[in-house]
């Protein structure tokens, strides 16, 4: 079983490059989800989907982009990548009502 | 804002000794509530959740407790063995309108063969 599948696993950007992070799930849900973790501070909602074709802000949406291209598939872009954009970046999806499921992040290093 | 907190960073058990994590959420509308294991280098796998309408819950080897009164969480972790070493989350749910989800920093849980 796959679940939630992010690509790359790692990067290292220049300042100023963009790019893309991306996320899939083959679970069938509604509701996707970018988070970034950095440490001490815990999982912060950058934006999320509830259903295909609809997009919102989280608690950390600037210097993001997203787009729920369809059900199983939600991406993530750095228009113009930054040092404090510096951090992990987890994908998550779940049903309507229930817990999310998690892929194992992408490490985004910005020099 | 809301906000979902822990007691303690870390905590180190000895192998076989029973280990409870506990979590102090403040949104009082919260209705369901879920603890995640995250292992280094992955990302955060469901352990055990509850709603808001139990006050308590078990699973294999794990044991969620909810005390709404005093908005008071806690994992508890039976016979705990290396493997359980890892980074726990709670994690609190408003599913009012969207599924909104805040989660505590975590608690390291370091198990001593």
């Amino acid at each position: 079983n796959a679940g939630v599948t992010q690509t790359p696993k790692f990067q290292v950007l220049k300042t100023g490059q963009s790019m893309t992070l991306q996320c899939a799930q083959d679970m069938n849900h509604n509701s996707m989800y970018w988070y970034r973790q950095d440490p001490g501070m815990g999982l912060r909602l950058i934006y999320y989907s509830a259903s295909e074709g609809t997009t919102d802000k989280g608690e950390v949406p600037n210097g993001y982009n997203v787009s729920r291209l369809n059900k199983r598939e939600f991406s993530l872009r750095l228009e113009s990548a930054a040092p404090s954009q510096t951090s992990v970046y987890f994908c998550a999806s779940s049903p309507r009502t229930g817990f999310q499921h998690f892929g194992d992040g992408t490490r985004l290093s910005i020099l | 804002g809301e906000s979902v907190g822990l007691h303690l960073p870390t905590l180190s058990v000895q192998e076989g000794d029973n280990s409870i994590i506990n979590c102090a959420y403040s949104n009082s509308a919260s209705d369901y509530f879920i603890w995640y294991k995250q292992e280094s280098g992955k990302g955060p796998q469901f352990i055990i959740d509850i709603r808001s309408n139990m006050d308590k819950r078990q699973g294999q080897r794990v044991t969620v407790l909810l005390n709404k009164t005093v908005k008071h969480l806690s994992l508890q972790i039976a016979a705990t063995q290396p493997g359980d070493s890892a980074v726990y989350f709670c994690a609190e749910n408003y599913s009012g309108g969207y599924q909104k989800v805040t989660f505590g920093i975590g608690t390291k849980l370091q198990v001593i063969p």
